[in-house]
C-alpha cells in the first residue's frame, strides 16, 4: 500500500493564483481532512470529509474549497492564494479503531505565496 | 472549547536520558488522547494513544498514561536515542465529533545528541 500520497511536495504560488492540493488513499478510509500546520500553532484543520460526497468545514476553511467524488480522492482547491496561506498542508485518512480513531497523514505540500 | 497544551521546546538530551515532554488537556467527556511524532521532512505518525481513564498507550519504548484527575497525558521514555529527535504532538479527539477530529498541541520539539 502507498498509504496516503499527496502532490506536490513544493509549490510557490504568486498572489492571487489559484491551485489544487492532491491527496489520495488506497487505504479504504472513510474520513479524510486537511490540516495546515504553522510554526507554534500545530495542525489545524482546514476541511474534512465523513465519505463520498460528504464534506464539511473544519477551523480555518475560509480561502479552501474542497470535494469528495470517490473515497480515494480528496482535493483541497486554493481559490485565490494569500501570503496568510503560506504553510505545510497535510492531508490525513482515518478509520476507527476501538473507541477512537487512528489517522494517517501524508508526506505533505510545502506551499509559498509571494 | 476543547484544547491541548504542551511544554514548549526545543527539548535537548543526551543519548540514553530519560524523556519527558508533559501534556494537558481541556476537553469535557471523555476524549481519545494521542501522541504523534514527526521526523524530519515527513508527515505525522501515530506513536501511541489511550482511550479511556487509566489506559497506558505504549510504544517503541515510549509510554503515556491518560489522567483523568490532572487532564494530563504525559510522554516519557527511559532511554532516548539519536533516532528519537523529531517532533511530537500530543493530540485529543473530542467524544462529540466520533473521534475521528482531532486537536492537536503545538508541538515539542526534541534534540538527542549522541
Amino acid at each position: 500500500n502507498a498509504g496516503v500520497t499527496q502532490t506536490p511536495k513544493f509549490q510557490v504560488l504568486k498572489t492571487g493564483q489559484s491551485m489544487t492540493l492532491q491527496c489520495a488513499q488506497d487505504m479504504n478510509h472513510e474520513y479524510m481532512s486537511w490540516y495546515r500546520q504553522d510554526p507554534g500553532m500545530g495542525l489545524r484543520l482546514i476541511h474534512y470529509s465523513v465519505g463520498a460526497g460528504i464534506t464539511d468545514q473544519g477551523e480555518v476553511p475560509n480561502g479552501y474549497n474542497v470535494s469528495r467524488s470517490t473515497t480515494e480522492d480528496f482535493p483541497l482547491r486554493l481559490l485565490s492564494a494569500a501570503p496568510s496561506q503560506t504553510s505545510v498542508y497535510f492531508c490525513a485518512s482515518s478509520y476507527r479503531v476501538d473507541a477512537g480513531y487512528e489517522q494517517y497523514f501524508g508526506p505533505g505540500t510545502r506551499l509559498t505565496v509571494t | 472549547g476543547d484544547s491541548v497544551t504542551q511544554m514548549e521546546g526545543p527539548v535537548t538530551l543526551s543519548e540514553e536520558a530519560f524523556l519527558t515532554i508533559n501534556c494537558t488537556y481541556t476537553a469535557t467527556g471523555y476524549p481519545s488522547l494521542f501522541w504523534y511524532v514527526q521526523y524530519p521532512g515527513e508527515g505525522l505518525q501515530l506513536l501511541l494513544k489511550a482511550t479511556k481513564a487509566d489506559d497506558k498507550g505504549s510504544n517503541k519504548g515510549f509510554e503515556a498514561t491518560y489522567r483523568k484527575e490532572t487532564t494530563s497525558f504525559h510522554l516519557e521514555k527511559g532511554s532516548v536515542q539519536v533516532s528519537d529527535s523529531a517532533v511530537y504532538f500530543c493530540a485529543l479527539s473530542p467524544p462529540n465529533t466520533g473521534g475521528f477530529k482531532t486537536i492537536f498541541g503545538a508541538g515539542t520539539r526534541l534534540f538527542v545528541k549522541a
